[in-house]
């Protein structure tokens, strides 16, 4: 079952916040968060497991609500290189594969 | 660690041709993922595997799609025969754990005419 991302896209002046929401129709064992900038691969951002804490990277955090089958990704104080699709990818299971949402384009402009 | 390492990086072949897309995972990873990604389906798992056993193989569009991994360090996709429809860019990830992350490879974009 694939999650769904919101927004699809958004644009954001330097230093604005922006937060990207991953919500899924099952219950969910962890979350995965990757950053995929234009013509590059994927590159991994972070895990967030069922039961753990909200979790950071730079000025890039998630949190993880277990209850609500959601997650969310905050980016504060954005800057140019935050530029490129986030894509949440879920687990079901300890045994079942990611799935990947269809992403969501950030645009960081100055 | 040079990462995950795939060839060719571009292909260009004509419809009905033998594609063979190829995967170095990164030594010591025990699980390699294969995705297609194109912009109406986004990132799409064909098929993984896990010491190299293919585990799940649902994500694999057609009997022309075929995958092995003879070995720890090498993995190979194939496409016959090939289709304008197969056009996108393909990666190959690998982790420690099936429920790890992944690092993905550069990628093969393919173009079929």
């Amino acid at each position: 079952q694939q999650p769904v991302q919101s927004p699809q896209a958004v644009i954001l002046r330097e230093g604005e916040d922006a937060v990207i929401n991953c919500s899924s129709s099952k219950a969910l064992y962890s979350v995965h968060w990757y950053r995929q900038k234009h013509g590059e691969a994927p590159v991994f951002l972070m895990i967030l497991l069922k039961g753990g804490e909200q979790k950071g990277h730079e000025k890039i955090s998630a949190s993880f609500n277990e209850k609500k089958q959601q997650s969310s990704l905050y980016l504060t104080a954005s800057q140019l290189s935050y530029s490129g699709t986030y894509f949440c990818g879920t687990e079901n299971s300890g045994n079942t594969p990611l799935v990947f949402g269809k992403g969501t384009r950030l645009s960081v402009i100055a | 660690d040079a990462g995950v390492i795939q060839s060719p990086r571009h292909e260009v072949t004509e419809m009905g041709q033998e594609v063979t897309l190829r995967c170095k995972p990164i030594s010591g990873h025990n699980s390699l993922f294969w995705y297609r990604q194109t912009m109406m389906r986004g990132l799409e798992l064909l098929i993984y595997f896990n010491n190299n056993v293919p585990i799940d193989d649902s994500g694999m569009p057609e009997d022309r799609f075929s995958a092995k991994m003879p070995n720890a360090s090498f993995s190979t996709l194939k496409i016959q025969p090939s289709e304008p429809r197969d056009s996108a860019v393909y990666f190959c990830a690998s982790s420690s754990q099936q429920t790890s992350e992944q690092y993905f490879g550069p990628g093969t974009r393919l173009t079929v005419t």
